[in-house]
């Protein structure tokens, strides 16, 4: 079992509509919790980042964590077709001192115009 | 700087080579990241330095793997004989803190072919 679970995809969603993108992960002693979106042949760039249970949002952007479902959720509202990318989960299984930041696969969004 | 500058943008080695892959970090930024990342996938867990102090090294692949950060800022991944399976993108990323909460942000990467 991967420590970071995510869908592949491809996810495909019409424009404006909700786009979904789920991930569970495996340590209960995970502090901390991202989405970065990657454009093909680009670097993964943080979107959102979500610390406590229940739900964060921003902009067209809302995340959702369940620490004792060990599940985070990214909701995209009104998608758009600059929304199509890779989203990576993340987390941060923080010890002691230090930082230790796992990643998922990556989810394969796709919005339809 | 503005953000994580790394170096070079591409790299082909060809096998058996030695290469070395630069990051400057993000000034001030306490942890300093690398990862692989192979196309299709996510990135992968290399090696974590927090200031010179390289605290988590499990992700490296094998023992040709080296990474280093000498004075706390600028970090260095070396790989000595490539081997094609080193093809990858090579990814780094930096954040101001050390703790559990602290927000990582990536440089553009160093894509490194082995022929």
């Amino acid at each position: 079992q991967k420590e970071v679970e995510q869908n592949s995809g491809p996810l495909s969603v019409p424009e404006g509509a909700i786009a979904s993108l789920n991930c569970t992960y495996s340590d209960r002693v995970s502090q901390s919790f991202f989405w970065y979106r990657q454009y093909s042949g680009k670097s993964p760039e943080l979107i959102m980042s979500i610390y406590s249970n229940g739900d964060k949002e921003d902009g067209r952007f809302t995340a959702q964590l369940n620490k004792a479902s060990q599940y985070v959720s990214l909701l995209i509202r009104d998608s758009q077709p600059s929304d199509s990318a890779t989203y990576l989960c993340a987390v941060n299984k923080g010890y002691s001192s230090a930082s230790k930041i796992i990643f998922g696969s990556g989810t394969r969004l796709s919005i339809r115009p | 700087g503005a953000g994580v500058s790394q170096s070079p943008r591409y790299k082909v080695a060809k096998r058996g080579q030695d290469v070395a892959l630069r990051c400057d970090p993000i000034s001030g930024h306490v942890s300093l990241f690398w990862y692989q990342q192979a196309l299709g996938q996510g990135p992968e867990f290399l090696t974590y330095f927090q200031n010179e102090a390289q605290l988590d090294k499990s992700g490296l692949p094998s023992d040709r793997f080296f990474a280093e950060r000498p004075e706390g800022s600028v970090s260095t991944l070396k790989i000595q004989r490539t081997q094609q399976e080193d093809s990858a993108v090579y990814l780094c990323a930096s954040s101001l803190g050390s703790q559990g909460d602290t927000e990582a942000f990536f440089g553009q990467g160093t894509r490194l072919t082995v022929v």
